[in-house]
């Protein structure tokens, strides 16, 4: 069974970077079958996707988002990574990784990131 | 990219049926088979109970059913049960290579 856990900071200052790490187990990240993606969640609203990073380093991203994101992977741990840059309030939300194909089948428990001073 | 739309929330007795629609457009929902629905409880991952418009990940009931017509795809839940009180997620793949959700629906089991 694939088990995802994002790990990371839960308080994030105005204008700095959040980063958040996505550990893998029970799978290898180096299948060439999934792409590795990021999704948030602001409080009392609906699910957003953030972007995807593949096993090669290729990435696509949201487009509202897409200035401000960059994904990476580590195969040799075993990790993906997020890094959103010049965060807000707007950017305060719980954020999941998950493994994805057409689809999103296996999702971490999500962790929150508050963005405040 | 707009998120699809989906109703704010639903309502249904115990052993009713009902359906949750979610509209897109000819870039998402009407372009690809790549529509996929979660459910979601409060401070759980959301888990995954139809994918590619109408198949069922393993060990999900079969209660739960999807379809798509044009741009909008629809979840059906039927005999509906005291926990499947939650909010539903749908999800489409669109031309950008992008994803999109849906806005969730709550479902209120009465």
């Amino acid at each position: 069974q694939v088990q995802l856990q994002e790990s990371g900071p839960g308080l994030v200052k105005p204008s700095q970077t959040l980063s958040l790490t996505c550990s893998v187990s029970g799978g290898s990240i180096s299948s060439t079958s999934y792409f590795w993606n990021w999704i948030r969640q602001p409080a009392g609203k609906g699910l957003e996707w953030i972007g995807r990073v593949y096993t090669s380093g290729s990435t696509n991203y949201n487009p509202s988002l897409n200035s401000r994101v960059t994904m990476s992977i580590d195969t040799s741990q075993n990790q993906f990574s997020l890094r959103l840059t010049s965060v807000t309030a707007a950017d305060t939300a719980v954020y999941y990784c998950a493994r994805g194909t057409s689809y999103f089948d296996f999702w971490g428990q999500g962790t929150l990131v508050t963005v405040s001073s | 990219q707009s998120a699809l739309t989906q109703p704010a929330s639903v309502f249904g007795s115990p052993g009713q049926s009902l359906t949750i629609s979610c509209t897109g457009t000819s870039t998402d929902v009407g372009a690809y088979n790549f529509v996929s629905w979660y459910q979601h409880h409060p401070g759980k991952a959301p888990k995954l109970i139809i994918y590619d418009v109408s198949n069922r990940p393993s060990g999900i009931s079969n209660r739960f059913s999807g379809s798509k017509t044009g741009n909008t795809a629809s979840l059906i839940i039927s005999g509906l049960q005291a926990d499947d009180e939650a909010h539903y997620y749908c999800s489409s793949y669109t031309f950008s290579t992008t994803w999109v959700f849906g806005g969730g629906t709550k479902l209120t089991v009465l």
